[in-house]
């Protein structure tokens, strides 16, 4: 079936720093979401992503659509505390997957 | 103001006795799901709703089991809980099934199976 895969499983940054995190599969997709989970709530969306190459922003938040259909990256830049959470990437074909996660975790 | 509720938000029981996770959305959303979230497995989708009577499985239905009596309202029904449900879930809506990107998801239920 389709997997994702999501790396790094779990990130430790200081406050600034940029922060880059990718989920790829052997399975095409049609659409890229990634969400944020903060503790004790549930994932809000972030960005979502419908063409292949596509790039977008939101705010301090990049992601991009792989060419390939088989991979995408979320990038965030000058990190603030409030960044800390659990990202979620989810591909969409005949289904919606999600990856493992990432754990971002922010030195003041 | 918009949202997706579920309840309770704890829940600690033990092997076998049925419990019920409620869910509901004021959004008049056709689309909901449950997913079950655990360490390094990310979101699994447990079942879904397409609209009022309509559910079907999603990957990992076993144990579990849902209605759709009304549009607001998704249950979910652990006949015979057992341990290796312990896990956290989350209700999610959406307008319509292909829009996942509009899913708006509850603030989670943690449950423990003794």
């Amino acid at each position: 079936g389709q997997q994702l895969n999501q790396s790094p499983q779990s990130m430790f940054i200081q406050e600034g720093e940029d922060v880059s995190m990718n989920c790829t599969s052997s399975s095409i997709f049609n659409t890229w979401l990634w969400y944020k989970q903060d503790p004790g709530e549930g994932p809000v969306l972030l960005i979502a992503l419908y063409k292949a190459g596509e790039l977008t922003s939101n705010g301090r938040l990049t992601a991009q659509f792989g060419i390939t259909r088989k991979d995408s990256f979320l990038n965030i830049s000058a990190s603030i505390p409030s960044d800390v959470g659990i990202y979620f990437c989810a591909g969409r074909a005949q289904k919606l997957v999600f990856g493992q996660g990432t754990r971002l975790t922010i030195n003041p | 103001e918009a949202q997706v509720t579920q309840n309770p938000r704890y829940l600690i029981t033990v092997t076998g006795k049925k419990l019920t996770v409620t869910c509901s959305q004021n959004m008049n959303h056709e689309y909901m799901s449950w997913y079950r979230q655990d360490p390094g497995l990310g979101l699994r989708q447990i079942y879904y709703s397409m609209n009022v009577e309509v559910t079907d499985k999603g990957d990992v239905p076993e144990g579990y089991k849902v209605s759709r009596k009304e549009k607001r309202n998704f249950p979910l029904i652990l006949e015979s809980p057992s341990p290796n449900q312990t896990s956290l879930y989350f209700c999610a809506s959406s307008p319509e099934r292909g829009a996942y990107n509009e899913q708006f998801f509850g603030p989670g239920t943690r449950l423990t199976v003794l």
